[in-house]
């Protein structure tokens, strides 16, 4: 079966400049989820999406970082405007309720300078 | 979810066996260990996980104590390919709509030739 789909892989923008990323997860996934990964740490949780609606953000900066889920399938996750510590891998996952295992895309890496 | 210890990092020589540490004292009855691991350049990879009884896959296996508050992940015969961060995560394995893990820093094995 297909994986996790992410583009772009690469971003590159100035601070206060707009960026997003999009996600396409494994068919029939009902369970998304966006995390940001800094270098040298593990990936944190930003988002989770239960079919089209929000499970959790309480740790997204919603002052900057909106996502949505229309239809319940893909996933675009936003950033406006972006700031120098948003450079970090924005990562996203699927999963198949009630099976716990969570697929991983292969993420984008933000740079922002 | 209860905190999880490991080391930082480790070297493993290839063709041997790699064994990760993984201390979660405070583990509770209903919580799962989870094991994740995440190649350069890719997202994070499912590997197994556990309650109390020590499982097998056609990747690896997972010795938990039988007090549960540490756990050990094996590589059998380690390749270069199994190089990368380990993540060693538990929480309550409940496969509902909430259900999300929390990352820490993680081990890097380095397998080396």
């Amino acid at each position: 079966e297909a994986g996790v789909a992410q583009s772009p892989r690469y971003k590159i923008i100035e601070k206060r400049q707009s960026v997003a990323f999009w996600c396409n997860p494994i068919s029939g996934h009902a369970t998304l989820y966006w995390y940001q990964q800094i270098l040298g740490q593990g990936p944190k949780l930003l988002i989770q999406f239960q079919n089209n609606g929000v499970v959790d953000d309480s740790q997204l900066p919603k002052d900057r970082f909106s996502a949505e889920r229309l239809k319940g399938v893909d996933s675009t996750l936003k950033i406006q405007p972006a700031k120098l510590e948003d450079s970090a891998v924005y990562l996203c996952a699927s999963r198949f309720p009630p099976t716990d295992t969570q697929y991983f895309g292969p993420g984008t890496r933000l740079t922002v300078l | 979810d209860a905190k999880t210890t490991q080391p930082p990092s480790m070297d493993c020589a290839e063709g041997r066996a790699a064994n990760l540490p993984c201390n979660h004292s405070t583990i509770s009855g209903n919580e799962y260990v989870y094991w994740y691991r995440q190649i350069h350049s890719q997202g994070p990879q499912y590997i197994i996980h556990g309650l109390k009884n020590n499982e097998t896959n056609e990747m690896a296996s997972l010795i938990i104590t039988e007090d549960r508050k540490s756990s050990t992940l094996i590589l059998p015969h380690a390749t270069l390919r199994d190089t990368a961060v380990y993540y060693c995560i538990v929480r309550v394995g409940s496969g509902g709509s909430n259900y999300k893990l929390t990352f820490g820093k993680g081990t890097l094995l380095t397998v080396n030739p």
